[in-house]
């Protein structure tokens, strides 16, 4: 159980274009999802949480308007990169949290890796 | 300032050799976690630790939250090439879901 998907695996496309990415939780609910950025060989950046009906929240230095974020069901949010622009390359991972389970553990998806052209 | 201290953030070992990752804090957290991540895919959940002073053991790797919950460590029994990949430890605070990740330890074990 606890099986977070995402879509699509990789996907490269040109500058000034918009990419929508997909996270879903296979087997679960989730009220709380999160975005996170991954330079490579490096940690997770928290972008932003992803609440289902309502705002998200987004981390201190992450442009809103640039990462769009939608969760609008308690099994699926989704980002999307609007005008990207090479510096948008990254490999961006989501995780849900279960609803209703007293823990902390996160389920985390695959991840996309972005490249942008 | 990184909320989570993670050492040291590269290690080579040979095969059969132990090694102790830390993570350190002078924050209080609730839970920290433990992942394991391999290139071009996400973090795996490891183990979580909740109660101060806890240990837990998982096959050759063992666990342990400091008493104040303010620091972690992992230490793997004879490394196998198995084991390479980034370690990631993550503290969670209040009931938010919300994780700190500290800078990660990419460990390489050679054959």
């Amino acid at each position: 159980g606890a099986v977070v998907s995402q879509h699509p695996s990789w996907v490269i496309c040109k500058s000034g274009t918009s990419v929508k990415i997909e996270c879903r939780s296979l087997d679960f609910q989730a009220t709380t999802m999160f975005w996170y950025r991954q330079f490579p060989k490096q940690s997770l950046m928290l972008m932003a949480t992803s609440n289902e009906g309502s705002k998200a929240t987004y981390e201190q230095g992450v442009e809103k308007d640039k990462f769009l974020i939608n969760h609008a069901s308690l099994t699926l949010s989704t980002l999307t990169v609007t005008s990207a622009h090479p510096e948008d390359s990254s490999f961006y991972i989501c995780s849900a949290y279960p609803s209703g389970r007293l823990s902390y553990e996160q389920y985390f998806g695959p991840g996309t890796r972005l490249t942008v052209t | 300032t990184q909320l989570l201290e993670q050492s040291p953030q590269f290690l080579s070992i040979q095969e059969g050799e132990n090694l102790t990752v830390y993570c350190n804090s002078s924050s209080v957290f609730s839970s920290l976690q433990w992942y394991r991540q391999e290139p071009g895919e996400g973090p795996v959940l490891l183990v979580t630790v909740v109660t101060g002073g806890e240990v837990k053991k998982l096959k050759r790797l063992t666990f342990q939250f400091g008493d104040a919950r303010k620091d972690s460590s992992l230490h793997i029994t004879a490394a196998q090439p198995g084991d390479t990949g980034l370690y990631l430890c993550a503290g969670g605070r209040g009931n938010t879901g919300k994780l700190i990740f500290g800078q990660g330890t990419t460990l390489q074990v050679k054959p």
